[in-house]
């Protein structure tokens, strides 16, 4: 089975910008989460999605957003980039419901706002 | 706010030691705990705790749940180079519709020969 996969695979924005971030889950999968990964801030989630719904969200602001659709590829959008959004965003599928169902993770997309 | 903290922050052992590492956390609505070990970029899950399933064992690694001291132990027996990596530890709290995780900002661990 092909792991979770996400694009691309870097990013460079200027702030102000907006950006979007793909991830498609392992087959059959119908949790995608996301996460935000920094240096100084660790790994922080963002929100999860099963069947095209949001379940649960993490604090972040609205310029954060994301949807799901029936296949169960996820996009993940952030609008007004800032310099703070610099980060490694992480997707992870699970089988079942909850975020934490065993989750598996993408390798990332490596974004830098400058 | 949730906090979940991780010890030590990093740590250097010999190929063949036993490390044992710490999370502890402060969170309302505790649900489960969760570690994860990283390698260059994708964490893979190493084990989910609850109250009902405290201690977890697969191979050299096994975590123990302390839901009294509010904490986790993660511990490695005969480590190897490929153990090293970053290990991060998750809570989950809330539930259902509400349930979210807050991480720990990880143990990393370097094993030399």
């Amino acid at each position: 089975k092909a792991g979770v996969t996400q694009t691309p695979r870097y990013l460079i924005k200027t702030r102000g910008q907006q950006v979007t971030l793909s991830c498609s889950p392992i087959s059959g999968h119908r949790s995608v989460s996301w996460y935000q990964q920094t240096p100084g801030q660790g790994l922080q989630f963002l929100f999860e999605y099963f069947s095209e719904t949001q379940r649960n969200k993490g604090n972040f602001p609205g310029r954060f957003s994301g949807r799901q659709f029936s296949n169960s590829r996820s996009e993940m959008n952030v609008s007004t980039l800032e310099l703070g959004d610099s980060a490694l965003y992480l997707c992870a599928s699970s089988p079942g419901l909850g975020i934490t169902d065993t989750q598996y993770f993408g390798p990332g997309t490596r974004l830098t706002v400058l | 706010e949730d906090k979940v903290v991780q010890s030590p922050l990093s740590l250097v052992v010999h190929e063949g030691d036993t490390v044992t590492l710490n999370c502890s956390y402060e969170v309302t609505n505790f649900r489960s705990l969760l570690w994860y070990k990283q390698e260059k970029k994708a964490p893979t899950f190493l084990f989910m705790l609850t109250s009902s399933g405290i201690e977890k064992k697969s191979g050299r690694l096994s975590s123990i749940l302390d839901k009294k001291e509010l904490s986790s132990i993660l511990n490695i027996t005969a480590t190897q180079t490929g153990d090293s990596a970053i290990y991060l530890c998750a809570v989950e709290v809330g539930g259902g519709t509400a349930s979210k995780l807050t991480f720990g900002t990880g143990t990393r661990l370097q094993v030399t020969l």
